[in-house]
């Protein structure tokens, strides 16, 4: 079946730097992607829909200069947050629609294995 | 605004029992409704699709209803297996190919 993979798995980082997280679709393409949050003990929250070609779409409140969103291929979009602070520590969870992901009409997504990022 | 609340309780359930999870919303029309499966550090899987005009939908041991009157989903595992233990997780979405809005997720822990 369709894979979407993550990169790093888990990352800790200093406040203050840069951390970039990469999301693979493995043998489909994908011109959509989405990336989520996801706190401890909450449910996943949207952060912004990542098109290929073109810049992303971000939900209300999440700051566009702080987590950018690179889709520059079929099978790759990038996350990177930008001076973290321990506040964005949380799990970074993307996902896309596979060709054959569409069941009943909808949107089925297969999720990547998530990114845990940590910042001291 | 919109809400979907799924029972934040851990549900612990005896094996062979059937457990039986909620998916409650309000201020929302959803089109279709989603089940996933989430393992602890892991991404969610999906499990079960049901649209508006549906009532009911069975997988294996899985079965969903979705009543739009009640703006309610009931999502079902019969003969249930510790295996089975995970955080389940509902979502709904407008329309074929909008984004999905997530609940809190239920855990379920099947003893044996």
């Amino acid at each position: 079946g369709a894979v979407v993979s993550q990169h790093p798995s888990w990352v800790i980082c200093k406040s203050g730097t840069s951390v970039k997280i990469e999301c693979r679709s493995l043998d489909f393409q994908a011109t959509t992607m989405f990336w989520y949050r996801q706190f401890p003990k909450q449910s996943l929250m949207l952060m912004a829909t990542s098109n290929e070609g073109s810049k992303a779409t971000y939900e209300q409140g999440v700051e566009k200069d702080k987590f950018l969103i690179n889709h520059a291929s079929l099978t790759l979009s990038t996350l990177t947050v930008t001076s973290a602070h321990p506040e964005d520590s949380s799990f970074y969870i993307c996902s896309a629609t596979p060709r054959g992901g569409i069941h009943s009409g909808a949107n089925v997504l297969t999720f990547g294995a998530g990114s845990r990022l940590t910042v001291l | 605004s919109q809400k979907i609340e799924q029972n934040s309780e851990a549900l612990n359930i005896q094996e062979g029992k059937t457990a039986t999870l909620t998916c409650n919303y309000t201020n929302y029309s959803p089109a279709y409704l989603q089940w996933y499966r989430q393992d602890p550090g892991r991404g969610p899987v999906f499990l079960l699709l049901i649209r508006e005009n549906e009532k009911e939908k069975r997988k294996e041991r899985l079965k969903v209803t979705f009543d739009t009157t009640l703006k309610q989903s009931l999502f079902h595992i019969t003969a249930s297996q510790p295996a089975d233990s995970a955080t389940y997780l509902c979502a709904l979405s407008r329309a074929a190919g909008n984004k999905l809005t997530f609940g809190g997720g239920t855990r379920v822990l099947v003893k044996p």
